[in-house]
């Protein structure tokens, strides 16, 4: 069955970076977009980025465009967010999904958490 | 900036039907936004429910529908149970791969 595992959350500094990474298995990676989205404690859910199936095209929320970037490695079946320039309100559970069409988050992983404090 | 906009709360009655909307702060709901949502209980990770305004996701209980009411897009609880009371969230696509997650309605069943 799918199987989503986030991990690299952790404690950061302010202005700090973090590379999230989410290890997908049970379906064809190489032939689905993904997704992360984050929530931070306490608050409702927040989409941050979507990338293609053959990592050539990606998509961000506004707010987060230059900060954040997204990305896959296919043949290691691991899907990838590098986060820059951190600030204390991007802590937050970070989540990891499978695209199933039309922009539907079709499966979850468990979430990683990432505390941005000084 | 397009808000997706949710009730913030909700209560229904233990075998009572409920229906949640997700509309625009500007605009109608139609199913070219592919509304979908999700279900998400304390601690955990959400689950998806319908996506495509509609379809219901792999072994989610037919009491639970989708649809266009209006100028939103609304979710359908029928004959609530106990273990329904959880946080509902919506999200619309926006076009250009921008998706949207609505404020999410938090469902009490007493």
């Amino acid at each position: 069955q799918v199987q989503l595992v986030e991990s690299g959350g952790g404690v950061v500094q302010p202005g700090g970076s973090l590379r999230l990474s989410c290890a997908a298995s049970g379906f064809t990676f190489s032939t689905y977009g993904m997704h992360w989205v984050r929530q931070a404690p306490g608050k409702g859910l927040q989409w941050v980025a979507f990338i293609h199936y053959d990592g050539n095209t990606k998509y961000y929320a506004d707010s987060l465009k230059g900060r954040f970037t997204i990305s896959r490695d296919n043949s290691k079946n691991t899907l990838y967010l590098q986060m820059d320039s951190l600030r204390p309100e991007d802590t937050a559970v970070y989540y990891c999904a499978k695209d199933v069409g039309t922009y539907t988050l079709g499966y979850w992983g468990q979430g990683t958490l990432v505390t941005v404090s000084s | 900036q397009t808000v997706v906009t949710q009730e913030p709360s909700f209560s229904v009655s233990p075998g009572g039907t409920v229906t949640l909307t997700c509309g625009l702060s500007s605009g109608s709901v139609s199913t070219s936004y592919y509304p979908s949502w999700y279900q998400q209980t304390p601690g955990q990770a959400p689950r998806t429910l319908i996506y495509n305004t509609n379809a219901r996701s792999s072994g989610v209980p037919d009491r639970f529908s989708g649809s266009i009411l209006g100028n939103k897009a609304a979710l359908t609880i029928t004959g609530a149970q106990a273990d329904d009371e959880s946080d509902y969230y919506c999200v619309l696509y926006m076009g250009g791969g921008i998706s949207v997650f609505g404020g999410g309605t938090k469902l009490t069943v007493l």
